[in-house]
């Protein structure tokens, strides 16, 4: 089972919409809505952000949410501020390993 | 509120076994919401999911690692362990553990991680 595929990057301006993507297969993502999204700012744990594709955890902000359309998830941060400067993972559940995260992006907010 | 704390040797000399025990606090691991999990992040990469195990045992294991892992619970300890066996440079990693909701896959809740260096 290989990692899901991410963008390395993804930039914007304050105030702006940045949209990440997380590409995965029939066996993952396109076949179940067990897909989560994590922030890992430099130096810290993950922290969970957007579970089973769209739900927000209680604390985090509405700004921040997910997608998805066939095999492919979507974390969409509106209103970028600068505290959202960090790097996102996705992960989900596969029939066969059965569990594993994206390549990772970097959210650099300009 | 449900915490984890990583613990075990920082340093570990390759072909030998590194072994780190993951303390639960706050909730009890004899838990139907969690399986329990360890996840790696070598320096300046991605996250891996190491494995993850039921409070009744039945882990599951990344098959890259399949053949070098071991994750086992023990709950009069309230603790998880992780056994990796004949390690190289390759395995230098940060260390998390963390919860593996049971029925929609997911990590709520993280330890701090714990870095893990092999070297002679």
């Amino acid at each position: 089972q290989s990692a899901l595929t991410q963008p390395p990057s993804v930039s914007g301006s304050p105030g702006q919409s940045v949209t990440i993507s997380c590409t995965g297969t029939s066996s993952d993502v396109g076949s179940y809505n067990r897909v989560s999204w994590y922030q890992q700012p430099p130096g810290t744990a993950p922290k969970l952000m957007i579970y089973e594709v769209s739900n927000r955890p209680s604390g985090v902000p509405d700004r921040f949410s997910g997608s998805k359309s066939g095999n492919t998830a979507s974390l969409t941060i509106s209103g970028l501020q600068a505290e959202d400067e960090a790097d996102y993972y996705c992960s989900s559940y596969t029939i066969s390993t059965p569990y594993v995260f994206g390549t990772g992006t970097k959210v650099t907010v300009l | 509120q449900l915490q984890l704390q990583e613990s075990g040797p920082g340093l570990v000399k390759p072909s030998e076994t590194l072994s780190l025990t993951c303390t639960v606090s706050g909730d009890s691991i004899i838990s139907r919401t969690y399986y329990w999990a360890w996840i790696r992040q070598p320096p300046g990469k991605g996250l891996e999911w190491i494995g993850s195990v039921y409070y009744s045992g039945s882990p599951y294991y990344n098959p890259s690692l399949k053949s070098r892992v071991t994750i086992s619970v023990d709950t009069s300890k309230n603790q998880f362990a992780l056994k990796l066996i004949s390690v190289t440079a390759a395995d230098t990693a940060v260390y998390y553990c963390a919860t593996l909701h049971s029925r929609s896959w997911y990590n709520d809740y993280w330890g701090q991680g714990t870095l893990v260096t092999v070297s002679s």
